[in-house]
């Protein structure tokens, strides 16, 4: 079952913008992240934020999670063409027994015109 | 160097035989997951492992298997039950915690021929 997804889908911006992400999720949450990952590459994680924060920053990235509305959004400012790839978020559900599963949305392709 | 490894990168099957990918780590994590990445697609998991010789389906377990004999390797074998394994694979692990990143290898690219 797919956690979380990723709003929009792709995303095409000017080199120097900023890009809003967003990622909406079902089930309660202990931390979600957020990966990108390059084309035909395996995926690298960006940013964790933990279910008791609200906002963490990371040198260009803003991450923003509200519990109560099942959402968080990723703020990439002042864009650069190298910035294009996909952006996913990602979230731990905690299966039968202790198990942990953890589940990727959908992603956004972000592309940085130059 | 501390890192996960998935070979080969490319992988050519014919239909109705079996193969297998590797992934190896030595990040001392407990827990190894495989997904399969269709073009354009998100991840969708096929199989995780929280512990040595313990493994859980994913979402779409169907056609493929899994071993956990050792904490540094998780292969997974694509069998001839998979109708459509032509894909990207790609391995993660972590710590089993859940509180942790993920580290990805970079992922083995399947085709059907």
């Amino acid at each position: 079952s797919q956690q979380g997804e990723e709003d929009p889908q792709a995303l095409s911006i000017q080199e120097g913008e900023n890009a809003t992400m967003n990622c909406s999720y079902k089930t309660s949450i202990n931390n979600l992240q957020w990966y990108r990952q390059n084309s035909g590459r395996g995926l690298v994680h960006l940013i964790l934020i933990r279910s008791n924060e609200r906002e963490k920053h990371s040198g260009r990235l803003r991450v923003t999670l509200d519990t109560s509305k099942k959402s968080s959004s990723l703020l990439i400012t002042a864009s650069r063409a190298a910035d294009t790839a996909s952006y996913f978020c990602a979230t731990v559900l905690i299966s039968s027994g202790s198990a942990r599963q953890l589940t990727f949305g959908s992603g956004t392709q972000l592309t940085v015109l130059p | 160097d501390g890192g996960i490894t998935q070979s080969p990168k490319y992988l050519f099957r014919k239909e109705g035989q079996n193969v297998t990918l590797s992934c190896e780590q030595n990040l001392n994590h407990d827990a190894m997951y495989w997904y399969r990445q269709d073009p354009g697609q998100g991840l969708r998991l096929i199989y995780y492992s929280q512990i040595v010789n313990d493994f859980q389906k994913g979402d779409i377990a169907e056609g493929y298997s899994v071993s956990r004999e050792k904490k540094e390797s998780f292969p997974l074998t694509v069998t001839s039950a998979q109708k459509n394994p032509t894909a990207f694979y790609l391995c993660a692990s972590s710590s089993s915690d859940g509180y942790r990143e993920a580290f990805f290898g970079q992922g083995t690219r399947l085709t059907v021929v």
